[in-house]
């Protein structure tokens, strides 16, 4: 079964500093989407970034943008210039042959 | 405005005592599921459901019921709650596979003691 990992159960970021949330995945498939969800206090899902799998280039959004390393089965994101409102906690998903699997989730605090 | 919503959004149950969550989307998509978020484990599918009739198991189905009569509707049946199903429930939805943008619901807290 295909599997996703977020190494870190907690990070920390200073304000306007760049910081990088880590996640891999194992998966048979070749043909799969990959996510990264931000869930604020109020425990809204919201969709930061997608990645599909042929796509070699790196998506970016903003001041988001991902590291997708395909042989490796890494998809990190990168979070630029952080602020304040970026606080939350960030899940890793995958999305491949009808299964939809996330991360355990990593707890971002951003310190003014 | 495009829509999940998701009934109750918070409800304490007995133990045994049947009850629904009832889910619906108000952009005709095709792909709807459901799933339940507990700490350190991240949200884990208990089932999903490709269109109308179409309907099959996730990662940890055991406990609960769902049916697709309805392309907007996706309820979550819970037959005999028990306390270990108290959980956040989060209802989904996209148009035809999650590859496209996934819609969530607001999050429904149930405590089941």
């Amino acid at each position: 079964a295909q599997t996703v990992t977020q190494s870190q159960p907690e990070m920390s970021v200073q304000e306007a500093e760049t910081v990088t949330l880590s996640c891999t995945y194992d998966t048979s498939e070749s043909d799969y989407y990959l996510f990264w969800y931000k869930q604020p206090p109020s425990r809204q899902m919201i969709l930061v970034i997608r990645q599909e799998a042929y796509k070699q280039q790196n998506a970016t959004e903003n001041r988001f943008s991902v590291n997708f390393q395909k042989a490796a089965k890494s998809f990190s994101l990168k979070i630029s210039d952080s602020q304040l409102g970026d606080a939350a906690m960030y899940f890793c998903a995958y999305y491949g042959n009808n299964d939809m699997r996330f991360g355990a989730g990593t707890r971002l605090t951003v310190k003014p | 405005e495009a829509q999940v919503t998701q009934n109750p959004r918070y409800l304490i149950t007995v133990t045994g005592k049947k009850l629904t969550v009832t889910c619906s989307q108000n952009m005709n998509h095709e792909y709807m599921s459901w799933y339940r978020q507990d700490p350190g484990l991240g949200l884990r599918q208990i089932y999903y459901s490709m269109n109308v009739e179409v309907t099959d198991k996730g990662d940890v189905p055991e406990g609960y019921k769902v049916s697709r009569k309805e392309k907007r509707n996706f309820p979550l049946i819970l037959e005999s709650p028990s306390p270990n199903q108290t959980s956040l429930y989060f209802c989904a939805s996209s148009r035809q596979f999650p590859g496209n943008t996934i819609y969530f619901g607001e999050g429904s807290w149930l405590t089941v003691v």
